[in-house]
């Protein structure tokens, strides 16, 4: 079974760039999970979906950051403009309720280099 | 304010012994847990959960521990091997909201499982 898809797994751009790092959740998954990893922060939760739609995207740093899916299939989350700070590993998650907790399955991550 | 805390960053056994990895929250809302497993380059894996109904739950060589009182939980490996080596990681949840969301992870524990 095809496991959490995400694209590019590293990408390395300068400063002001906008960044756009793509994820392909499992199939039949209504949950949809971004998450950061930094040194300083650890993993942290910036934003997700329940069936498209965002519920909490309090954990978005700030505006230069943005989520959106516009299908089951497909989610971006896209920085404009990117710093240096921004640099980390990005990962996607899906889970599906089923009735009871289901854990989070992972991509294996975008490494992005804001020079 | 770190509400999941791993407080040893690294933890180094010999094979075929016990590795225990400790885990210390304190929001006392959280009601489930959870260990996830991640090696270099990957996402991270579930391995195990915990419901807070639960003292311990058993799965093959992983169990894991929780003391509510404490604020504690501890996922034991037994016995250790040298594929265990890995960053695990701790995570929580809080009920009632919904299923699977909003994680608090832990900063991670290097595991070492020397031959």
């Amino acid at each position: 079974d095809a496991g959490v898809i995400q694209s590019p797994r590293h990408e390395v751009t300068e400063m002001g760039q906008e960044v756009t790092l793509r994820c392909k959740p499992i199939s039949g998954h209504d949950y949809l999970f971004w998450y950061r990893q930094t040194m300083m922060r650890g993993l942290e939760l910036l934003i997700y979906f329940n069936n498209n739609v965002p519920i909490d995207d309090s954990g978005m740093p700030e505006d230069r950051f943005s989520a959106k899916m516009p299908n089951a299939s497909f989610s971006t989350l896209k920085i404009q403009p990117s710093e240096p700070r921004d640099s980390a590993v990005y990962f996607c998650a899906s889970s599906t309720t089923g009735g009871r907790r289901q854990p989070q399955h992972f991509g294996d991550g975008t490494r992005l280099s804001i020079l | 304010d770190q509400q999941v805390k791993q407080n040893s960053p690294s933890l180094s056994v010999q094979e075929g012994r016990i590795s225990i990895l400790n885990c210390d929250y304190t929001n006392s809302m959280f009601d489930y847990f959870l260990w996830y497993k991640k090696y270099p380059a990957e996402g991270p894996t579930f391995l195990i959960s915990i419901s807070s109904i639960k003292d311990k739950n058993e799965d093959g060589r992983f169990t894991v521990f929780l003391n509510k009182s404490a604020k504690h939980l501890s996922l034991h490996i037994v016995p250790s091997q040298p594929g265990d080596s890995a960053v695990y990681f701790c995570a929580a949840s809080v009920t009632g909201e919904t299923s699977g969301s909003r994680l608090t992870f832990g900063e991670g524990t290097q595991l070492t499982v020397n031959p």
